[in-house]
């Protein structure tokens, strides 16, 4: 079975671009959740998703936005990109009511 | 004070040697604990859920103290392959993980 697939793997943009990123999850989860990790941190967590609702939503500016489409797969949307928003974007699936989560290989964003 | 909070390392140990993490969580209401591995520019992956009963998986023994709020990772016999950083997960209960910033472990040959 496929995991967790993410698009783009690596992307460049300038300060003040958008940026979309992609996640599609396993076969039979329905939530989904983005993560954050610059470099020698742990992950930090931006939103979840399920059933196309947010269920929660981490210390993240309103730059941030997601949504869930009907199939499960998610977007992650960043507006007027600053520099110290180049990180691993990490999306995550689960089934809803479990907490243990699958990872994908996640979008490594470089902001110049 | 960090919600999750790790030993960052480096921990370097000979091949064959047992090496233990420990972590401390600040909120004792919190519901599930996890330990990841992560390999290098690699996404974390899950290692093992951690029960209040303690649990083992092979050389790898997760343990949970709530009065202490600590969990533990033991790994025995520890081979090459087992370089790697190893997060420590907690959910506290608001269908998000709080990560710790991972601690580094490389195995020496």
């Amino acid at each position: 079975d496929a995991g967790v697939t993410q698009s783009p793997t690596h992307l460049i943009k300038t300060r003040g671009q958008q940026v979309t990123l992609r996640c599609s999850p396993i076969s039979g989860h329905k939530s989904v959740s983005w993560y954050q990790q610059v470099l020698g941190q742990g992950p930090q967590f931006i939103f979840q998703y399920y059933e196309k609702e947010e269920r929660g939503r981490g210390n993240f500016p309103d730059r941030f936005s997601a949504r869930q489409f009907p199939n499960y797969s998610s977007e992650l949307n960043v507006n007027a990109l600053l520099l110290g928003d180049s990180a691993l974007y990490l999306c995550a699936s689960s089934l809803w009511g479990s907490d243990e989560q699958y990872f994908g290989p996640g979008t490594r964003l470089t902001v110049t | 004070r960090k919600e999750v909070e790790q030993d960052p390392g480096p921990f370097n140990v000979p091949e064959g040697a047992t090496v233990a993490f420990n972590c401390t969580y600040s909120n004792s209401a919190s519901q599930s604990f996890f330990w990841y591995r992560q390999d290098c520019r690699k996404e974390p992956k899950l290692l093992m859920s951690v029960y209040s009963s303690g649990n083992e998986d092979g050389r790898f023994t997760a343990q949970l103290n709530r009065a202490s709020q600590y969990i533990s990772l033991l790994i025995r016999d520890s081979k090459l392959s087992d370089s790697a950083t190893y997060l420590c997960v907690v959910n506290f209960g608001n269908e998000k993980l709080t990560f710790g910033t991972g601690t580094r472990l490389t195995i020496i040959p």
